[in-house]
Formats: C-alpha cells, structure tokens, sequence
C-alpha cells in the first residue's frame, strides 16, 4: 500500500482563522514533506520532518506551523493566512530521507488540500 | 543549483495518437522520478528511474544519465492521460536530508 491521505480536500478561511491540514500514511517511512502548489507551477517544498525532526523549512512565514505527532502523522496549523496563501498543499512521505540509488527515497503524494483564504 | 526543464510544455494529442516527453536537467542524478498530475490535482507515480528503460503497460520511460535527460513515452494515449506530467530529481539538502527538484512540467491535453 503506497497510500498518503490527507484531510480536508477542501478548505475555506477567513484571515482571521485558525484551522490545520492533516496527513497521515501507514508505510513506515521516515521522512514526511509539505509542499505548496499555485496553479500551474511545480510544487514547491515548504518543510521536511525526517525521523520525526525537523530537518528542513524552506523560509516558510510563521503563520505555517508543522507538527509531526508521531511517525504516521503530520499536520500543518495555519493561522493569519494571506490570500496569496491560496494552493494546493500536498503531503508526501519517503522510506529514506536521503537520496540514493535504492530508490527508498522515492515520494508518494497525498490527494492534496484545496485552501482558498478569502 | 540544479535545473530541470520539461519539454514541451503543453501538448495536445487526439486519442489513440503517441508522444514524448523530455526532462533535462543541468548536473548528474542519482535518482529521478516522473510524476503525473491528474485535473484534480493528484500527483501519481509513474516511475523510479535512474537509468536505463521501464515500462509500464502504455507507458514506458529511458533515463540516460551521462547525456543527462529522461524521456516519459506514452502509447495510444487516452483522455485520462491529460494532466501535468513532472519530472524530479533528488539533492542533498544540508548533507543530511533529500529534496525533491520538480522540473517545469508539461501540460497534456487528450482529445476524444
């Protein structure tokens, strides 16, 4: 099973909100990632937990704030967004943080959250 | 630091009919992966391929690492092969943690 769930598909908030996108997988990988995706450009690395530490945030503002709970978990809290902050947000986990050749540190992608902040 | 540029950038085929797609990218790899990105935003693995040829079913792609480009081949394409499809290669982030580096993408569109 090479399955990335996230929740919710779609969210709605005001500025003023506080709300939080969850994604959870049940592969055992080590290394969980957020990206954030505008439409029609590459998704773009936001944070990297790896073994349950953070081990990269890409200069992400401070009203994205990443949690990793445990291994299988890993959620965003978002609070005082901008309406530029509107995209397509993606989870991804890899068995290996680090690159190789054996391929552990392939990505698989969650569905995604549709965040619109009006 | 690396790039990755996808050609073409947009596509569009009639049903039935067959394509390439090109990935580049400026410095060796050890790693690269084609991505497809349904309408809804899903981004689905298609391959892990450092080198070398793979297939799967109407799909097949060839890394050729030394020259340093991927090409994603698709058969008898359907209109559920529209989308975006990535490439994307790995790097070594503070020595200690991989970071994927998505190439430009390419946007297909399949007619019926």
């Amino acid at each position: 099973d090479t399955e990335v769930t996230q929740t919710p598909k779609h969210l709605v908030m005001g500025m003023t909100n506080k709300k939080s996108l969850k994604c959870e997988q049940h592969m055992g990988h080590r290394a969980m990632y957020w990206y954030k995706q505008k439409a029609k450009k590459p998704p773009e690395l936001m944070f990297v937990y790896s073994y349950e530490k953070l081990s990269i945030n890409e200069s992400v503002p401070s009203r994205f704030s990443p949690e990793c709970p445990n291994s299988s978990l890993l959620n965003l809290h978002l609070h005082a967004l901008q309406p530029e902050d509107s995209a397509l947000y993606l989870c991804a986990s890899s068995q290996d943080p680090y690159a190789g050749t054996g391929g552990e540190e392939t990505q698989y992608f969650g569905p995604g959250t549709r965040l619109l902040v009006l | 630091g690396i790039q990755v540029e996808q050609s073409p950038p947009d596509l569009i085929l009639q049903e039935g009919a067959n394509s390439t797609l090109r990935c580049n990218f400026s410095d060796s790899v050890n790693n690269l992966q084609w991505f497809h990105q349904n309408p809804w935003g899903q981004l689905i693995n298609l391959f892990y391929i450092p080198s070398g040829t793979k297939q799967n079913g109407r799909l097949s792609a060839t890394t050729v690492a030394t020259e340093r480009y991927s090409l994603l081949y698709i058969s008898s394409s359907q209109t559920t092969d529209s989308g975006v499809y990535f490439c994307a290669v790995p790097r070594l982030y503070g020595g200690a943690t991989n970071k994927l580096i998505f190439g430009t993408g390419t946007l297909l569109a399949v007619q019926p």
